[in-house]
Parts: C-alpha cells; structure tokens; sequence
C-alpha cells in the first residue's frame, strides 16, 4: 500500500532556530495535510494543501504542496518552546479504493535541545 | 463552535470483550473517520462514515464496525478485543468527503 516517508525522524531545537521537515510518497496525493500533535492529545490541524505547488502560510509555519503531488515539506521560522510536539503529515490519495483515507507519515519529534 | 468530542477517555477492556467507543462531529460537518494510533506511530486509517453510509474502509477485519447517526455523531465497535488492539483511537470530522479532517482528543483503550 502507499507510503509516507517523514524526516527527519526527530531533531532537537534551540529556540529562535528554524525548522525544516519533508515527508515523501511513491504515489500521488490530491491533498497533503501538516498536523502536530502533543501527549495524550488528538492531532491539531496546521496546514492544508490542496493543489500542486501550493505554498502556505499560518503565522511563523510554510508548508509547500511539491510540484510532483509525491512530496511536500513544513518550515518553523524563529521557533519558541511550544513547538515541541510531533509533527505528522497526512496525504489524501485520489478517490478510489479505500476513499477517505488519509495516509499519515511516521511524525518528526521536535525536542528542546539540552 | 464546539469542535470534535469524543468518549470515553480512557477504557480497559479484558481480551475476548467488546467496546464501544462514541464520537461528536464538528457542528456544520457531515464526514466522521475513525483512526487507530500505536504508541509512537501515526493514526491508521479504520473507516470513514459519509451521511450515515460507510465511504470506505483500510485494512482493518470484519470485528472493526461502525455506525453513524443522523446528527453526524458516530460510533466506533470493537468485537473480540485482541491485547494489539491496545491503542488511542481518534475520531475526525470534515465538512465534506475530501475536506480537511479536524481531531477529537481520542479514546485510550487499553486491552489485558
């Protein structure tokens, strides 16, 4: 079945630091999605990408939809310490099969550097 | 606007036992998809419930049902709990099929 291959796996922060994170596919997706999630809590939606080559915006977070519909990445400009959480991203494939399923990459886990 | 809610929070259930797990859509959203989530991976998709009609299904057997309501609440039933399926299972709404999913806080189910 399809796959998403998200890293760094993990990677620690300084605050002030920007962060860079990209998750790729063998296939195509229709919709890429960026969410983070904290412990013991529901993931919280940060971005929603919706066509090839997109690049958006939510306050210090850009996430780019990849020109291929097989890649898309998230930058963290200026971090402060509650960024640190895990970080996932979903694909949505075109419908058929499975429909509604949305395919999420193994998170990257955003640590305070010691 | 009340977002996603789900219950119970936390549940311990023995192998062998059935669960029912309960989900609140988003007001104004009319898709509810259920996720499991291992320890230290990301959700996998179990089904996803469109207008009281199941929109389709990931690989998950027959024991995984579910059912949604015509308020767009939905459940999520587990038949012969095995001990892996111990995890946090999420809820998601959207507005529409295809549209950005919003979480609940998810249910933790734990199976002796």
């Amino acid at each position: 079945g399809q796959q998403l291959n998200q890293s760094p796996q993990s990677m620690f922060i300084q605050e002030g630091e920007d962060v860079s994170m990209n998750c790729t596919s063998s296939s195509i997706f229709n919709t890429w999605l960026w969410y983070k999630q904290d412990p013991g809590e529901g993931p919280v939606l940060l971005i929603a990408l919706y066509k090839a080559g997109e690049l958006t915006s939510n306050g210090r977070l850009t996430a780019q939809f990849g020109i291929t519909r097989k890649d898309s990445f998230l930058n963290i400009s200026a971090s402060i310490p509650s960024d640190v959480g895990i970080y996932f991203c979903a694909g949505q494939p075109p419908y058929g099969g499975s429909q509604g399923n949305l395919i999420f990459g193994k998170g990257t886990k955003l640590s305070v550097k010691p | 606007e009340t977002g996603v809610t789900q219950s119970p929070t936390h549940l311990i259930k023995t192998r062998g036992q059935q669960v029912t797990l309960r989900c609140s859509s988003q007001s104004g959203h009319n898709t509810v998809s259920w996720y499991q989530q291992a320890l230290g991976q990301g959700p996998q998709f179990i089904f996803q419930y469109y207008r009281e009609e199941e929109n389709g299904r990931g690989n998950f057997p027959p024991r995984f049902s579910g059912l949604q309501f015509p308020n767009y609440s939905s459940e999520l039933n587990v038949n012969a709990l095995e001990l892996d399926d111990s995890a946090l299972y999420l809820c998601a709404s959207s507005r529409e099929r295809g549209r950005e999913q919003y979480f609940g806080p998810g249910t933790r189910l734990t199976v002796t």
